[in-house]
């Protein structure tokens, strides 16, 4: 069966701090694809990054950055810099051979001023 | 800048009523999803389609849910009779499916539907 295990529900920041959002995963296939996808308040969900299984490079993209650990099946999420606009809800999910996206319970990151 | 749409975006409704709610994939996409989002359960896959054919909707109540895809623009999720535990916000997604696995999904605005 496919998990994801997103055990932080809710993370609470200042501006400017660095915040790290966790997210591990289950699954018996080989091949498969990891994804974070963000909820603002306004309720859409916005497709960040996709990361297949056989390339753990990490990858920077601005002030984001993700850590994808095969070993320790995980796929981890970093903020730098948190800015208020980063407040949301990150949503990690899995696609695995059957190609639906497996969720994780989400985690709510509220960044203060 | 190529967006999913959805229709209503709100919808309020009472216990026993009909709801349709319809979505318009990005243009040139083979694969829409259908996804409802509670707090209790989280995101859960409805329906499934790719090139207009149901694939998997083992999701989805089969006594009162049905989604179709008329034709290529157009999906469409109904619930009838509705009831309260349907209230929840409910999200089209669709993407191209070259290969089903790296294929990104991309999220439409979602439908907030309260049943009352």
């Amino acid at each position: 069966a496919q998990k994801v295990t997103q055990a932080q529900t809710e993370i609470s920041v200042v501006e400017k701090e660095d915040v790290t959002l966790d997210c591990v995963y289950e699954t018996r296939d080989t091949t498969y694809y990891l994804f974070w996808y963000k909820q603002p308040p306004s309720g859409e969900l916005v497709f960040l990054i996709r990361r297949n299984s056989f390339d753990e490079q990490n990858e920077i993209s601005g002030r984001y950055s993700w850590n994808f650990q095969k070993s320790t099946s995980s796929f981890n999420f970093t903020i730098t810099a948190s800015q208020v606009v980063d407040s949301a809800v990150y949503f990690c999910a899995l696609k695995h051979a059957g190609n639906m996206l497996t969720f994780g319970g989400g985690t709510r990151l509220m960044v203060k001023p | 800048d190529a967006r999913v749409t959805q229709t209503p975006r709100h919808k309020v409704t009472e216990m026993g009523q009909e709801v349709t709610m319809r979505c318009q994939p990005i243009l040139g996409h083979n694969t829409v999803f259908w996804y409802r989002q509670t707090m209790m359960q989280g995101l859960e896959l409805l329906a499934y389609f790719r090139n207009r054919a149901p694939l998997d909707d083992s999701g989805m109540p089969k006594d009162r849910f049905s989604a179709e895809m008329p034709d290529a623009t157009l999906a469409t999720l109904k619930i009838q009779p509705s009831e309260p535990r349907d209230s929840a916000v409910y999200f089209c997604a669709s993407g191209l499916s070259r290969d089903p696995r790296q294929e990104t999904q991309y999220f439409g605005p979602g439908t907030r539907l309260l049943v009352l």
